[in-house]
């Protein structure tokens, strides 16, 4: 059964400094594997999806790795600004035909001004 | 593009009342949409996986008499609790996808049973 790990539970940096959150899976035969965000109260968006023959995925501040041998994955966020401040979801798809998802716990960031 | 709308945002209700969720997508056909629980500070845990025009499927653990599923056309899902309780509480979020493609959310919806 797939597990996901989120770590650490909970990050607070001061503006402007480069972070990293790691998740981490059981099940290395996995499909593909996003990263989310998700504010207080609201849905979640999509940020990178990484398949599972990558290795990483970039988009502007953000950029995210798979090792899928290890089951590791790291969202890498540079120059952090307040704006960042939420909860950040990574997830694992095992199967491209029924495209369940299965969550970690979240890592929720606070970026302090 | 790729827009899924759900509602209602926000809804309290008295114990023992049904209520319904609505989860549309605006702008694909989700042939596929899933409806997940999200408890305070904790992940979205998957309760069902619906294809158009089929029955439910429930994960372990998840009571199908009480979270009724309906995803009777390729644009519109629905999630009713039967006979809520306080402990049905939760935010509730829905997705949904075209063939293989990744999901796309909903924004919740908050339920508090009195």
């Amino acid at each position: 059964k797939q597990e996901v790990t989120q770590i650490p539970a909970a990050l607070s940096v001061p503006e402007g400094e480069n972070l990293v959150l790691n998740c981490s899976f059981t099940d290395s035969a996995i499909y593909n594997l996003q990263w989310f965000r998700q504010d207080p109260g609201k849905g979640l968006t999509s940020l990178l999806l990484i398949q599972s023959s990558q290795r990483e995925q970039t988009s502007g501040r953000l950029n995210a790795s798979l090792d899928k041998s290890s089951g590791r994955s790291t969202l890498y966020i540079a120059a952090s600004q307040p704006g960042d401040s939420a909860t950040y979801l990574c997830a694992v798809n095992n199967s491209s035909n029924t495209g369940k998802l299965i969550f970690g716990q979240g890592t929720t960031l606070q970026v302090k001004p | 593009g790729a827009v899924v709308s759900q509602h209602p945002s926000r809804v309290i209700c008295k114990s023992g009342t049904s209520v319904k969720i609505e989860c549309r997508s605006l702008d694909f056909q989700a042939t596929t949409m899933f409806w997940y629980r999200q408890f305070p500070k904790k992940s979205l845990m998957l309760m069902a996986t619906s294809n158009e025009g089929s029955k439910a499927t429930y994960e372990q653990g998840v009571e199908k008499d009480k979270f009724l599923i309906n995803h009777a056309s390729l644009t519109l899902s629905t999630l009713t609790v039967t006979s809520a309780h306080p402990e049905d509480s939760s935010f509730y979020i829905c997705s949904g996808r075209t063939g293989g493609q990744p999901q796309h959310f909903g924004d919740g919806t908050r339920l508090s049973i009195l």
